[in-house]
């Protein structure tokens, strides 16, 4: 089975601080992405990957930013954290092609206080 | 440009009546469309998709749903529901390069006894 796994299920931050959500998948695949989902609004992408290193922006990357150093691990950084990205993180990964589906991780539920 | 409309942001039925979650997909050429499912506190899941095969599609857990062009529409049925079938369910539609997905907003479906 592929296995998307995020590093935390549950963070409480402070306004200001730099936050660091990880992911990390075992299915080799060379896109990741980088979701928040909120109530009424489905799920809106932040950031992308489609290969190490490689990094497109989405429909919201106001206010983050991403990593990719391995092909493995997808990195999601909130370079100064605010109230209004109190929400719940999804990372997912999918092979290349735009027919493939995409696996999802558990998520990260951020709240900022 | 792909969007994706989801008619319903809640619909309540009994136990073993039929369940209908309405979909309706813009898209300027031929479109990939998914069903994904979350469960409470859970990732979420694939229940089925449609990349230009047959029209009618057989995903997991007894559910389908039928791709009509003329109608760009992509409804989710199952003939009998079940308890465990109480969810948000997102209707999605891929906006081609890198397999961008593009979510609807979401149904949830609460199933009473």
């Amino acid at each position: 089975d592929v296995k998307v796994t995020q590093s935390s299920r549950y963070l409480v931050k402070r306004t200001g601080e730099k936050v660091f959500l990880e992911c990390v998948q075992d299915m080799d695949h060379e896109n990741m992405f980088w979701y928040r989902q909120d109530p009424g609004l489905g799920l809106r992408l932040i950031y992308f990957s489609y290969d190490v290193k490689m990094k497109e922006k989405g429909d919201i990357p106001e206010g983050y930013s991403v990593s990719r150093e391995k092909k493995e691990r997808f990195s999601l950084i909130l370079e100064s954290a605010s109230t209004n990205q109190t929400s719940m993180y999804l990372c997912a990964s999918g092979s290349a092609g735009a027919k493939n589906i995409q696996y999802f991780g558990a998520g990260t539920r951020l709240s900022v206080l | 440009a792909q969007s994706v409309t989801q008619l319903d942001s809640h619909v309540s039925v009994s136990e073993g009546t039929p369940v209908l979650l309405r979909c309706n997909y813009s898209s300027s050429y031929s479109p990939s469309l998914f069903w994904y499912v979350q469960h409470p506190n859970k990732g979420l899941q694939l229940l089925l998709k449609y990349t230009s095969a047959a029209t009618l599609v057989k995903g997991i857990n007894g559910f389908e749903a039928e791709f009509k062009k003329s109608e760009t529409s992509f409804h989710l049925t199952k003939p009998s529901a079940h308890m465990s079938d109480a969810a948000e369910y997102f209707c999605v539609v891929s906006s081609g390069g890198y397999n961008k997905l593009i979510f609807g907003a979401g149904t949830r479906l609460a199933v009473h006894p």
